[in-house]
């Protein structure tokens, strides 16, 4: 069974770029959440998607999007990127909205 | 404004003991909690969890305790293990807008000394 895989692993961008963030969930999960890791601290949420909608969103502005496709896996997209964006992006699937949520290796975004 | 908090940034226990995580939570609308272990350049690994309406559980090595009144929660590693040494998060889990949102503290992390 394979898990939650992220793409890709680093990055690097400019301020003021946009960028996409890639997200395969495990085998039989059809909801994905994403998550921000700044350095020395928790996964922050960012929002979540189900059945290809968005269903929950934390305390991130609309630059912050996202998409979920028919086969569950997802996209991150953030525009007009700022310093502050700089961080680790995971990505989480569970096999329902309320289910225990299995985790991705991340992608670390440096923005510069 | 941090609903979970992991007050020990790190934490040092020697192989064979006990270890023992803590986590404090504000918000009484958690109704599930979990804990997860970090590797550096890996996601979180889910460890074990527990629902508002237990005061214990228990998986192996790993034991979770949840005072609800005191809205603190605890975990247990017996005996500990060279490969225990790794960063835990505890989360609390609110299911608000039709989302499961988990909220993660800190992080602490454990070294395990042979």
């Amino acid at each position: 069974e394979t898990g939650v895989t992220q793409s890709p692993t680093h990055l690097i961008k400019t301020r003021g770029q946009q960028v996409t963030l890639r997200c395969s969930s495990q085998s039989g999960h059809n909801t994905v959440s994403w998550y921000q890791q700044a350095l020395g601290q928790g996964p922050q949420f960012i929002f979540q998607y189900y059945r290809e909608e968005e269903n929950g969103r934390g305390n991130f502005p609309p630059r912050f999007s996202g998409l979920q496709f028919p086969n569950y896996s997802s996209e991150l997209n953030v525009n007009a990127l700022e310093l502050d964006d700089s961080a680790l992006y995971l990505c989480a699937s569970s096999t329902g909205q309320r289910e225990t949520q299995y985790f991705g290796p991340g992608t670390r975004l440096l923005v510069l | 404004d941090q609903q979970v908090k992991q007050n020990s940034p790190s934490l040092s226990v020697q192989e064979g003991r006990i270890s023992i995580l803590n986590c404090d939570y504000t918000n009484s609308m958690f109704d599930y909690f979990l804990w997860y272990k970090k590797y550096p350049a890996e996601g979180p690994t889910f460890l074990i969890s527990i629902s508002s309406i237990k005061d214990k559980n228990e998986d192996g090595r790993f034991t979770v305790f949840l005072n609800k009144s005191a809205k603190h929660l605890s975990l247990h590693i017996v005996p500990s293990q060279p490969g225990d040494s790794a960063v835990y998060f505890c989360a609390a889990s609110a299911y608000t807008q039709g989302a499961q949102k988990l909220v993660f503290g800190q992080g602490t992390r454990l070294t395990i000394n042979p």
